[in-house]
């Protein structure tokens, strides 16, 4: 199975701040990509799949780039409705896997 | 509204089964393929298992495989997750979530969500 490897794990950041999350592949899943966010106690939400291709609602603060292994979650201005559990997930191989998650907390 | 609700969940012991079931509405639900994924207390997502809108195309997780079974009833809008010798570290937020292929021609990419439903394996 294709391993997904998120770093950090966890953050601390201020309302304002630009946040940068990275997700890596154990092989190369061109841009199969997908970014969703998780609140405790709710399901995951996508934000964005194909690598950069934002979901409808979603706010254009929000952007995701990357290609092959590598792939990155960029906030540009952090909101307070933002602290929360981010996942990247790939949709190349036959099995579906998630990396481990970063949390967004406040500074 | 398109929407998920999840029921079925419980406390089970070690070794008994369980079945989940995922109520969908306001889409056309024969049109997608459907998951399930589970996350254990304080941890990731982990994805379990898919079907294509016929049912008759499927995939599981090597964790599950032999013991879990996915399928649906399109006529009743409603996905299952029939789970068997079930375990302590099977124990989780069980959701179902729809495939975003349909709509979008992302596959494997899960655009709505159940409010999940909780599954303790416990004596």
């Amino acid at each position: 199975d294709i391993q997904m490897t998120q770093s950090p794990a966890a953050l601390s950041a201020s309302v304002g701040d630009r946040v940068t999350i990275t997700c890596r592949a154990s092989q190369s899943i061109d841009i199969h990509l997908n970014w969703y966010q998780q609140k405790p106690g709710k399901a995951p939400k996508l934000l964005i799949c194909g690598a950069s291709s934002l979901q409808s609602g979603v706010p254009s603060r929000f952007s995701g780039s990357g290609s092959a292994t590598d792939f990155t979650l960029t906030i540009s201005s952090l909101q307070p409705e933002d602290f929360a559990t981010y996942y990247c997930q790939q949709s190349y191989g036959e099995v579906v896997t998630f990396g481990g998650g970063t949390k967004v907390d406040i500074k | 509204e398109e929407k998920l609700v999840e029921s079925g969940g419980g406390l089970v012991q070690p070794g008994r089964s369980l079945r989940l079931s995922c109520t969908a509405s306001g889409f056309t639900f024969s049109n997608y393929w459907m998951h399930w994924v589970r996350q254990a207390p304080g941890k990731g997502l982990v994805w379990i298992a898919r079907l294509d809108g016929d049912g008759n195309n499927i995939g599981y997780a090597d964790s599950v495989r032999g013991r879990f079974t996915v399928s649906r009833d399109n006529a009743k809008n409603t996905l299952y997750l029939e789970m068997t010798s079930l375990r302590g570290e099977d124990a989780a937020v069980f959701y179902c979530a729809r495939d975003g292929g349909y709509s979008s021609g992302y596959f494997d990419t899960f655009d709505l969500w159940g409010q999940g439903t909780v599954v303790t394996v416990s004596s």
